[in-house]
């Protein structure tokens, strides 16, 4: 069974900092790796995807992208009360549709 | 405006009573996708579809049809349900060669 773990969380950081939120997967095969966001009583919503190892940079945020580790990660910088909500790591497996998702870390960004 | 849409939103309903939830796309999408959402477990896909009269199970199916008769449409059938298919339900589409998926509002449904 292919999986995406994730931390549960609520991980909870100030006002400013930096929050990061880790993501492990399981298909070594993987290409194509994605994190949504998702307001509580709303549907996800793409914020990033990433192909290749390193960095890739987009407003306040960051994905990382190690495939030897088999690990992604998001950073946001400048985290804001805003940011607070439930950030789902995904990868494609298989199929160009077919998408493994994560549990799902929830992120608390208090004042 | 673009959207995906869902019907009902909300349903409660009787072990073994069919239902449909409708899923429909106004933005031209190839790909549909639906997931089921529960506490702990994520979005898990249930069944996708790469275009009209073209689907494919995801990784829980059992207990659950599609199809994909118009390129827009994409419902979600429950033949009979039972009360382990009590779920949030989203829908998805998203356009060939690119990678964001739109989901719809989602569906909560309770089987009793």
């Amino acid at each position: 069974q292919k999986e995406v773990e994730q931390n549960s969380g609520p991980l909870s950081v100030p006002e400013g900092a930096i929050a990061s939120l880790n993501c492990t997967y399981s298909d070594r095969g993987s290409q194509s790796f994605f994190w949504y966001r998702q307001y509580s009583g709303k549907s996800p919503e793409l914020i990033m995807f990433i192909y290749s190892n390193g960095d890739k940079e987009d407003g306040r945020f960051t994905a990382q992208l190690n495939k030897a580790s088999q690990y992604v990660s998001l950073l946001i910088r400048d985290s804001q009360p805003s940011d607070s909500a439930t950030y789902l790591c995904a990868f494609r497996s298989g199929g160009y549709n077919k998408l493994i998702f994560g549990a799902g870390t929830r992120l608390a960004v208090h004042p | 405006e673009a959207q995906v849409t869902q019907n009902p939103r909300y349903l409660i309903t009787v072990t073994g009573k069919k239902l449909t939830v409708t899923c429909s796309q106004n933005m031209n999408h190839e790909y549909m996708s639906w997931y089921r959402q529960d506490p702990g477990l994520g979005l898990r896909q249930i069944y996708y579809s790469m275009n009209v009269e073209v689907t494919d199970k995801g990784d829980v199916p059992e207990g659950y049809k599609v199809s994909r008769k118009e390129k827009r449409n994409f419902p979600l059938i429950l033949e009979s349900p039972s009360p382990n298919q009590t779920s949030l339900y989203f829908c998805a589409s998203m356009a060939s060669g690119r990678e964001e998926q739109f989901f719809g509002p989602g569906t909560r449904l309770t089987v009793l």
